[in-house]
């Protein structure tokens, strides 16, 4: 079983519209969970930190269930520029490395 | 621009023959992680620094593989007699660990993309 789970997509959404995936995670003890997006060909960027189980950003919103083991990202008004891959990551308990997921797909259309 | 550079930015080699990558991480930051990333997957971690001590290797990182951080600022990454298979993403990452801290974010680089012919 993969450490980090993620649906990969694509979400195909219009401008405007509400986006959210999820995201599973295996290793109940996780500190620390994060979201990354990652534009085609490019390094993967933080996008959120999740420290508990309600965290927003502007348009952004991260969800952590710890019970269930899983987060979430909800993007509120989706602008085209918020075409990308989002990766859910968890950092382990050890603390020095990532895991991620392999991404979720998010495509905005005019 | 988060501060972490690489280089080169794009690398092709021929089957067999060495290659060596450079990340300068975000000067203050202590901590450096080399990652790969092939197509369709997320970044898999291959090894860490704290200042010049190279603590942790993943069991990707083959005996072809050697990574350096020889005054715990930048890092090199070679791979001896390059496969195919090691055509890939090769992202260099840094964060800054503190002990008042158990939260690192860790800021990536724009990538080496390494191609095998």
């Amino acid at each position: 079983r993969k450490e980090v789970e993620q649906d990969p997509g694509p979400f195909n959404v219009p401008e405007g519209a509400t986006v959210a995936f999820n995201c599973t995670y295996s290793n109940s003890a996780s500190q620390s969970f994060f979201w990354y997006r990652q534009d085609c060909r490019k390094e993967p960027k933080l996008l959120m930190s999740v420290y508990s189980s309600d965290n927003e950003d502007g348009r952004f919103t991260a969800q952590l269930n710890r019970a269930s083991q899983y987060i979430s990202l909800l993007i509120r008004d989706s602008k085209l520029s918020d075409s990308a891959t989002y990766l859910c990551v968890v950092n382990t308990p050890n603390d020095y490395k990532l895991s991620f997921g392999a991404g979720t797909t998010v495509t905005v259309r005019a | 621009d988060t501060g972490v550079s690489q280089d080169p930015r794009h690398k092709i080699t021929k089957r067999g023959q060495n290659v060596t990558f450079r990340c300068d991480p975000i000067s203050e930051h202590n901590r450096l992680y080399w990652y790969r990333q092939t197509l369709g997957q997320g970044p898999e971690f291959l090894t860490y620094f704290q200042n010049e001590a190279q603590l942790e290797k993943s069991r990707l990182l083959s005996d072809r593989f050697s990574a350096e951080r020889p005054k715990g600022s930048f890092s090199t990454l070679e791979i001896q007699h390059t496969e195919q298979g090691d055509s890939a993403m090769y992202l260099c990452a840094s964060s800054l660990a503190l002990k008042d801290r158990s939260v690192y974010e860790q800021y990536f680089g724009p990538g080496t993309r390494l191609t095998v012919t």
